[in-house]
Parts: C-alpha cells; sequence; structure tokens
C-alpha cells in the first residue's frame, strides 16, 4: 500500500519569503512522486513529477522539489512567494499504477 | 491544445435524487478517471478507464454509483440514489495511455451538493 502525508493544512507567507511545502510519502516499491497545484474553482495542474531520474526536480512558476529516499520526502519549495501563489497544494504518489494524493495544503501568501 | 471538458460546474440535488456527470478528455488520450474530493481531502480514484473497458472500480461505490465510456471517449458518471455524504467535487482527468510516467491531465470539475 501507498500512502501521503501533509502536516498541517494551512500555510502562510509573505510575499517574497520561501515557500516550504513537505511531503512525506509510504511506498512498498519505487514510486514516482508529484506535486499538483488547484486554484479556487479549478481543477489540478501538474507542478512538477519525479520520475527516478534527477533527484532535484525542477516544475512550473519557479517551484522545485528534492526527493530523499532516506527521508521519504519529497518537499516543495519556492525561493520567492507571489500573490498568485495562493493556492492549494497536493502531493501525491503513484506506486503499482494507482495514484494516490494527501490531503493537501493551502498555501496564503500575505502582502 | 483543448482541455479536459466537465459539465454541469455545479449541481445541487435533493437526497434520493440522481445525478449524472460528464466528462470528454483531451483528444487522443486512451485513459481517464474519475475521482471524488470531498473537502479537505485530496481526491480518491472512484474508477479509471482503458479506452472503452474497466481497469480498476474498486472503490467505485457499486450499489449507487455506475459509469461508462462508449466509444472510448467521453464518459459518464452517475449516482442513483445520492445520498448526504455525497456531496464532493467529481474531477475527471485523462492520460495518453495509462502508463507508469504519464501525467493525468484533470478538468475544472463538478461540485456536487446532496440536500
Amino acid at each position: 500500500a501507498q500512502s501521503v502525508t501533509q502536516l498541517g493544512s494551512h500555510v502562510s507567507v509573505s510575499e517574497g519569503a520561501l515557500v516550504l511545502l513537505r511531503c512525506n510519502y509510504s511506498s512498498s516499491v519505487p514510486p514516482y512522486l508529484f506535486w499538483y497545484v488547484q486554484y479556487p474553482n479549478q481543477g489540478l495542474q501538474l507542478l512538477l513529477k519525479y520520475t527516478s531520474a534527477a533527484t532535484l526536480v525542477k516544475g512550473i512558476n519557479g517551484f522545485e522539489a528534492e526527493f530523499k529516499k532516506s527521508e521519504t520526502s519529497f518537499h516543495l519549495t519556492k525561493p520567492s512567494a507571489h500573490m498568485s501563489d495562493a493556492a492549494e497544494y497536493f502531493c501525491a504518489v503513484k506506486a503499482n499504477s494507482k495514484l494516490t494524493f494527501g490531503k493537501g495544503i493551502t498555501l496564503s501568501v500575505r502582502p | 491544445e483543448a482541455g479536459v471538458a466537465q459539465s454541469p460546474r455545479y449541481k445541487i440535488i435533493e437526497k434520493r435524487q440522481s445525478v449524472a456527470f460528464w466528462c470528454n478528455p483531451i483528444s487522443g488520450h486512451a485513459t481517464l478517471y474519475w475521482y471524488q474530493q470531498i473537502l479537505g481531502q485530496g481526491p480518491k480514484l472512484l474508477i479509471q478507464f482503458q479506452n472503452n473497458g474497466v481497469v480498476d472500480d474498486s472503490q467505485l461505490p457499486k450499489d449507487r454509483f455506475s459509469a461508462e465510456r462508449l466509444k472510448g471517449v467521453d464518459s459518464t458518471l452517475k449516482i442513483q440514489p445520492a445520498k448526504l455524504e455525497d456531496s464532493a467535487v467529481y474531477l475527471c482527468a485523462s492520460s495518453l495511455e495509462g502508463a507508469f510516467v504519464d501525467t493525468q491531465y484533470f478538468g475544472p470539475g463538478t461540485r456536487l451538493t446532496v440536500l
């Protein structure tokens, strides 16, 4: 079985500050890992994905994530938050062909 | 390239009524998924189609939910009869072949409220 843990439900940062959204996974086989973003009243949009190549993955809108097998983590970061980054972020793991999502984290950006 | 289309965007019904949602995937995508997203939770897979065949429906409540994908293109998801706990956003997604590395592309979802 596979699972994703996203601790906390809400993160608030100031505009220009570092964004760090945490994700830990559990999988019995080597996983593929994904971060999706969901803006209000919209579907999920892929930010980035790890597919066993480079452990540091760069995505859209300046986001990146690092796969750390020893820590079973895939944390999402962005050096400088922008107001337009306010949204809900979902980490997901894919093993044995099924995509399993975490419960999501809401990111707020203060001016 | 047109994205995944879903309709309606919003639906309000009374419990015990029936409801249907429609999804049109990205052109050429063989695999189609229906997810249920309850408020405060991540999406949960209900059913996965490969062309017009079912690959995985292990989490579909088959006593009240049904889905079909005629001709391997668009799909409908039906709930009959609806319960209060069915209130959620129903997301449709599609991918090229359903391979392990495929990216799933999501539609805007249908928000269902059951009163």
